[in-house]
């Protein structure tokens, strides 16, 4: 069954310095995301991607982060210096064309980003 | 801003009662609503979607829409332990993007 794959699995950085999370969206799909979950919260939008750009980001995803993706297959999050709050879990959404009224998102198992 | 609502529980049953979980949600302009299934330390994992009023079947899961009432609930039949997760309600908060409810956790006794 396709599915997302996120990497690395964990990723322990300090603070300040430059992070990029990994994602290979499940291979028809058009339209991808990125989530975070910080521990015990609930699950956050960050932003969605689609046609080689921003289609909508969340108030927090600011000057810090960037997404790209940079060929056929990969999709990333850069976060550009690291704060101890961006400690999170971070998701990988992909969604093919709308199905009725909804995109059907299916997640990648996440990176947890532990900043310290 | 746009806000989903659910009560966090734990919300415990017996094997092979039926769960209900419920959701709210603010705004009523929502199209598309979703109930993902989260085991601890893993991702949200796609349960059912549903657009319209009514009820929406699949296998041991019923998704339950009233749009009027701006509530979305789940309910689970034949509940096993293998259940127990904490359910996340989503709804279109936007163009593409899920606002996700906080999750009720649900524990499944043998």
């Amino acid at each position: 069954e396709p599915e997302v794959t996120q990497t690395p699995s964990h990723q322990v950085t300090q603070m300040g310095q430059e992070v990029i999370l990994r994602c290979v969206p499940i291979s028809n799909h058009l339209y991808f995301y990125w989530y975070r979950q910080i521990l015990g919260q609930k699950v956050e939008f960050l932003v969605s991607f689609y046609n080689n750009e921003i289609s909508e980001k969340s108030e927090i995803f600011d000057d810090q982060f960037s997404v790209e993706r940079p060929d056929g297959s990969n999709f990333t999050l850069k976060i550009r210096s690291t704060k101890l709050e961006d400690s999170a879990m971070y998701f990988c959404a992909s969604s093919g064309a709308p199905v009725g009224l909804g995109y059907i998102q299916y997640f990648g198992a996440g990176t947890r980003l532990s900043v310290l | 801003q746009k806000e989903v609502e659910q009560n966090s529980g734990p919300l415990s049953v017996p094997e092979g009662a039926i769960a209900s979980l419920n959701c709210t949600y603010s705004d009523r302009g929502s199209q598309s609503f979703f109930w993902y299934r989260q085991y601890s330390g893993k991702s949200p994992e796609l349960i059912m979607s549903i657009y319209s009023n009514g009820d929406k079947e699949d296998g041991r899961f019923t998704a339950q829409l009233n749009k009027a009432s701006q509530y979305v609930s789940l309910l689970i039949r034949d509940s096993q332990p293998s259940d127990s997760a904490t359910y996340l309600c989503a709804v279109n908060g936007g163009f593409q993007k899920l606002v996700f409810g906080t999750g009720t956790r649900l524990l499944v006794s043998p």
